[in-house]
């Protein structure tokens, strides 16, 4: 079916540690990918998107990977810290010939949790 | 720099109310979204539109209307406010072309129905 999901639901990792958290997705036709965050109590914020003709980008800390081969998706956060605690979100965008309306699939979410 | 503003962030109403949730954004974005949030069930449509006076049904539009008379401004109303609509209230908008599907979120309403 056409959905977005995540491997793991929870991750705790120490301070300082690099955190991977993975989605996949099944509809080939997905051609834009985001990761957001959302602390407790708050809205998801953009972390960093990726287009389907690409298959890295980095941010500052974060990289996204796309392995359209097997339809995954990851997030790679480097020195994980304190402040980097919360559900992060995958989502894609399926292109509908241009009659999507650029709406967006998201998966359940990962919790992250960063302990000092 | 708030772009999306939801009126509310937390709000208590009785069953059978009818309740109005607002949104504001700043960006001169096209889309405007509603999604409801629950634990374990993820971010789930309820409504969005493209335009002004337009709006198209997402995944769960039953108990809910909406409303987009000017561009910046979309409002979700709950008819008869149920128990079961107690949840968290996202709003969301994007640009339309350009490739560029991003959407930004408001803080959310945290709506309890009694």
């Amino acid at each position: 079916g056409e959905s977005v999901g995540l491997h793991l639901p929870t991750l705790s990792v120490q301070e300082g540690d690099n955190s991977i958290i993975n989605c996949a997705y099944s509809n080939s036709a997905s051609d834009y990918f985001i990761w957001y965050k959302q602390e407790s109590g708050k809205g998801p914020q953009f972390i960093i998107d990726i287009r389907s003709n690409m298959d890295k980008r980095q941010g500052q800390r974060v990289t996204v990977l796309l392995n359209k081969t097997v339809k995954h998706l990851s997030l790679q956060i480097a020195a994980t810290q304190p402040g980097d605690s919360a559900v992060y979100f995958c989502a894609e965008n399926i292109d509908a010939g241009g009659t999507s309306y650029g709406k967006l699939t998201f998966g359940q979410g990962t919790i992250l949790t960063v302990h000092p | 720099d708030v772009k999306v503003t939801q009126s509310s962030r937390y709000l208590v109403k009785r069953t059978g109310e009818k309740v109005f949730l607002e949104c504001v954004q700043d960006m001169d974005h096209e889309n405007m979204f509603w999604y409801r949030q629950d634990p374990g069930l993820g971010l789930r449509l309820i409504y969005f539109s493209y335009d002004v006076k337009m709006k198209e049904k997402g995944d769960i539009p039953e108990g809910y209307s909406v409303s987009r008379e000017k561009k910046e401004r979309f409002s979700l109303i709950l008819e008869s406010a149920s128990t079961n609509q107690t949840s968290m209230y996202l709003c969301a908008s994007s640009l339309v072309g350009g490739g560029n599907y991003g959407y930004t979120f408001g803080s959310g309403t945290r709506l309890t129905v009694v």
